[in-house]
């Protein structure tokens, strides 16, 4: 089955990190970029950055630049997602999301991460 | 860079159709036919309906459809049926920050 399987729900205390993993099950992944989305209670959804499966190269947005750290793994097929300076305003739903390369098309999604920063 | 502008609910009744915006700038929608489209269940991970602006991935009912003209895309569903009611989300390709969500939508089936 085609499926990207994430790791399970974490809380942590401010300022801490928190890696998130994302691994790919059923479908080649090489050719994939791998972003990560998050989704805070009640509100939309916000595109944080890739990685490209193949080279590693990553993206993210100005406002995780900084503080957020993507990184593949090739022999486990898995892709892992690290936030660190965690504040009370980065609790949210986590999503990997698989794009095979020049489609900008979020095809395969993880079932999501429930991140909770609370001290 | 700013979430693209989507209304925050629109609603219809079974059988009708209904259109949903999204509202971008001359960096995103304007200048990429790099436009998708999500549904939401509540407590579901999004679903990929439409890319490409127009191009529906396979298993994807034609009830959905897509446009866009000048710096606003177009999601329509037609035949609105009670399994419609989610979120929606528009997302493009960007300048700057490579991808863009809109602020999405909740469709109501009355």
């Amino acid at each position: 089955q085609v499926q990207l399987v994430q790791s399970g729900a974490e809380v942590k205390e401010p300022g801490a990190s928190v890696k998130v993993s994302c691994e790919a099950h059923g479908y080649a992944v090489t050719g994939h970029f791998i972003h990560w989305v998050r989704q805070a209670p009640g509100q939309g959804l916000e595109w944080m950055g890739l990685v490209n499966f193949d080279n590693g190269y990553t993206k993210s947005t100005e406002t995780f630049r900084y503080r957020v750290t993507m990184t593949r793994d090739t022999s486990d097929r898995a892709a892992y997602m690290e936030l660190s300076g965690l504040r009370s305003d980065d609790t949210a739903v986590y999503y990997c999301v698989s794009e095979y390369s020049g489609t900008s098309s979020f095809t395969i999604w993880g079932q999501g991460t429930l991140v909770t920063v609370s001290s | 860079q700013s979430a693209l502008t989507q209304p925050a609910s629109v609603s219809g009744s079974p059988g009708q159709s209904i259109t949903i915006s999204c509202t971008g700038t001359r960096s995103d929608v304007g200048s990429y036919d790099r436009v998708s489209w999500y549904q939401q269940h509540p407590g579901k991970a999004p679903k990929l309906v439409i890319y490409a602006v127009n191009r529906r991935p396979s298993g994807i009912s034609d009830h959905f459809s897509g446009s866009k003209s000048g710096n606003t895309a177009s999601l329509t569903i037609s035949g609105l049926q009670p399994e419609d009611e989610a979120d929606y989300y528009c997302c493009s390709y960007a300048d700057v920050s490579l991808y863009v969500f809109g602020s999405g939508t909740k469709v109501t089936v009355l």
